[in-house]
């Protein structure tokens, strides 16, 4: 099956800073690039993902890239704010109707110092 | 107001019992799934069901039974509970069962084994 490393696990940035986190997984048949953040005491919740027909999408402060030669993706955000503070998790999955797992990354711990 | 309501929220259970977490969703969802996370192993995927009916299992065990009454509901059985089940239980749901459907979780039911 599909494995997801996702690294760091834990990322400390400054306030108004850029944070970075990297994921790479194995199966070339993946097709879809979730990314779900999980604030402390919630369940985790969809917040972009990108499809492998785009190599760049941005929602905002959000940016996802899309590298298929080297099976990796990417989660950049801008200008952060102590809201984006959570645990943040990759996923990969590819499209296979009446049998949906998507594998989730290992997550990252990330914190936004004032 | 959730639209994925899993109970309880909390559940302290001895080693040896039996215990069922229930979830319900009224998004009108046709696929169901269970998430289980822990410490050691993030978001790890259980089981996934489509129209109620069982679609994958990765679970090894056969201690855990998903059960399904009604087409929005996947209740999971646990028996012959260990304290290494001990983590928190995510039901979710999509649309279809693809991949590329959003997956929207639910509170998670806390379970500790002792």
């Amino acid at each position: 099956g599909e494995q997801v490393e996702q690294l760091p696990s834990i990322l400390r940035v400054q306030e108004g800073s850029s944070a970075s986190i990297n994921c790479s997984y194995e199966d070339s048949a993946s097709n879809y690039f979730p990314w779900y953040k999980q604030e402390p005491g919630e369940n985790p919740k969809l917040i972009i993902d990108i499809r492998s027909n785009m190599e760049r999408k941005q929602i905002q402060e959000l940016i996802v890239l899309l590298d298929k030669k080297a099976k990796r993706f990417s989660l950049h955000i801008t200008d952060t704010q102590p809201g984006d503070s959570a645990m943040y998790f990759c996923a990969a999955s590819e499209e296979n109707y009446g049998n949906e797992k998507i594998t989730f990354g290992a997550g990252t711990k990330l914190t936004i110092k004032p | 107001d959730p639209k994925i309501i899993q109970k309880p929220k909390y559940l302290v259970a001895v080693t040896g019992s039996e215990k069922i977490l229930i979830c319900e969703q009224y998004l009108g969802h046709n696929a169901m799934y269970w998430y289980r996370q822990s410490a050691k192993k993030p978001l790890e995927f259980m089981f996934s069901y489509s129209y109620q009916k069982l679609m994958d299992n990765q679970t090894a065990s056969s201690r855990f039974q998903p059960q399904s009454s009604k087409k929005n509901h996947l209740d999971l059985q646990i028996t012959a509970l260990k304290p290494d089940d001990s983590a928190t239980y995510f039901c979710a749901s999509s649309q279809e069962a693809n991949s590329q459907n959003t997956l929207y979780f639910g509170a998670g039911t806390r379970l500790s084994v002792l």
